[in-house]
């Protein structure tokens, strides 16, 4: 079955605790995305990716890294997490570019920085 | 810049009623537009699609025209039923200037039966 996995689906941690969401996907795409979904501010990209070892900033990429050493994953860090950082978060991919290819969803991470 | 701004909801309408979501839009290229649809505790999921002026999308009786004189893609969709209930949003993407994607802040939907 195609799909995005994303994981942990929640996680509850305190401030300055690194931590990692990872992200993978099975259908050999190319482009590959994290958003972060808040409340009355819809979903915003913090990172994107086109291929391995290409990776650019997305509109809210600060207090947030990624790299991208396979096509499959796409793993998010957050090396010194926020309270500001506690938000529904989103894995996505696609075959390439993604606007006119359909972004394959992930079902996301909910993460709570204490 | 790009942006995209969506009718706020919530938005409850009765089974078989029309629907009208409005999108509009801000871009300095030439950006594809989406309709992508969120079911509660899942992904989102593309709905539908256009990538030109003039263009129709359209996906389980939903439909969207990119109207690039008023900058909008409002979908709609003429009777809508309860298995509709969840949250729309619009997105662009202009690959001349980039990669990236832009969404609307979402707009809920119920329908009640």
């Amino acid at each position: 079955e195609a799909q995005v996995t994303q994981n942990p689906r929640y996680l509850i941690t305190v401030t300055g605790k690194k931590l990692t969401v990872t992200c993978s996907q099975n259908m050999n795409h190319e482009y590959m995305s994290w958003y972060r979904q808040d409340p009355g501010l819809g979903l915003r990209q913090i990172y994107y990716s086109m291929n391995v070892e290409v990776t650019d900033k997305g509109d809210v990429p600060e207090g947030y890294k990624v790299s991208r050493k396979e096509k499959r994953n796409f793993p998010l860090i957050l090396e010194s997490p926020s309270p500001n950082q506690t938000s529904l978060y989103f894995c996505a991919s696609s075959r390439d570019r993604g606007e006119e290819q359909p972004q394959h969803f992930g079902d996301g991470t909910r993460l709570s920085i204490l | 810049g790009n942006s995209v701004t969506q009718m706020e909801g919530p938005v409850t309408l009765s089974e078989e009623a029309f629907l009208t979501i409005n999108c509009t839009y801000t871009a300095t290229g030439y950006p594809s537009l989406f309709w992508y649809v969120q079911y509660p505790g899942e992904g989102l999921q593309l709905l539908l699609k256009a990538t030109k002026a003039d263009d129709k999308g359209s996906n389980k009786g939903f439909e969207a025209t990119y109207r690039k004189e008023t900058t909008s893609f409002h979908l709609e969709k003429g009777s809508v039923q309860v298995s509709d209930s969840a949250v729309y949003f619009c997105a662009l993407s202009d690959h001349r200037t980039g990669n990236q994607f832009y969404f609307g802040t979402g707009t809920s939907l119920t329908v009640i039966p």
